[in-house]
């Protein structure tokens, strides 16, 4: 099983639309959940952090499940610009604090 | 946040020679992270640059083969030996912000080995 997993994509949405993405993990342990956003041929740079008790920051809430090692991104009313790979990354605990990246959603907002 | 710069960022090389790609941080940070992104793949951590100390490899990655220097706290190299069309892919520097919430990306390096 993969550290960390999600659905390649893409999805395909209107303008408009609701479109939700999923990431699963494999290490219990796990301390500290993020979304980033990759645009085509650039960096990765943090959408989001994931806290317990779910977050929202604006069109966009993340919501972690502990019990089932789970992550989730909603993106409400998506807009042309949302188009991106949006990747799921979780932080071990202890000092070396290791980053895993999942291999990226690729969502595709169409008009 | 951190502003990160490398060069070059791009570049095509032979097969058998080596490129050293540069990183420069605006701040000092404690460590620094190389990543590596291969085409339709997600990142892959090579190595952690600590300032001081040799570098910390990943699994898969050798120190003969991605040899790292940091000789401050702003400023590290990542060198990819005898190169294969293998290493083609996306090299990224990257460090974490003060509260070690969030990681800075550099705009990376595009390699093409021929």
């Amino acid at each position: 099983r993969k550290e960390v997993e999600q659905d390649p994509g893409p999805f395909n949405v209107p303008e408009g639309a609701t479109v939700a993405f999923n990431c699963t993990y494999s290490n219990s342990a796990s301390q500290s959940f993020f979304w980033y956003r990759q645009d085509c041929r650039k960096e990765p740079k943090l959408l989001m952090s994931v806290y317990s008790s779910g977050n929202e920051d604006g069109r966009f809430t993340a919501q972690l499940n502990r019990a089932s090692q789970y992550i989730s991104l909603l993106i409400r009313d998506s807009k042309l610009s949302d188009s991106a790979t949006y990747l799921c990354v979780v932080r071990d605990p202890g000092g070396y604090q290791k980053v895993t990246f999942g291999t990226g959603t690729k969502l595709q907002v169409i008009p | 946040s951190a502003v990160i710069s490398q060069k070059p960022s791009r570049d095509i090389c032979q097969r058998g020679t080596s490129l050293t790609i540069q990183c420069q941080v605006d701040s000092q940070v404690t460590m620094m992270f190389w990543y590596r992104q291969q085409p339709g793949q997600s990142l892959t951590l090579i190595a952690t640059a600590n300032q001081g100390s040799e570098a910390t490899y990943e699994s898969g990655f050798v120190i003969d083969k991605f040899p790292i220097s940091r000789p401050n706290l702003t400023f590290s190299t990542l060198t990819v030996s005898n190169m294969s069309p293998e290493d083609s892919s996306i090299y990224l520097c990257s460090v974490r912000g003060r509260a070690a919430e969030t990681q800075y990306f550099g705009p990376g390096t595009r390699l093409t080995v021929l």
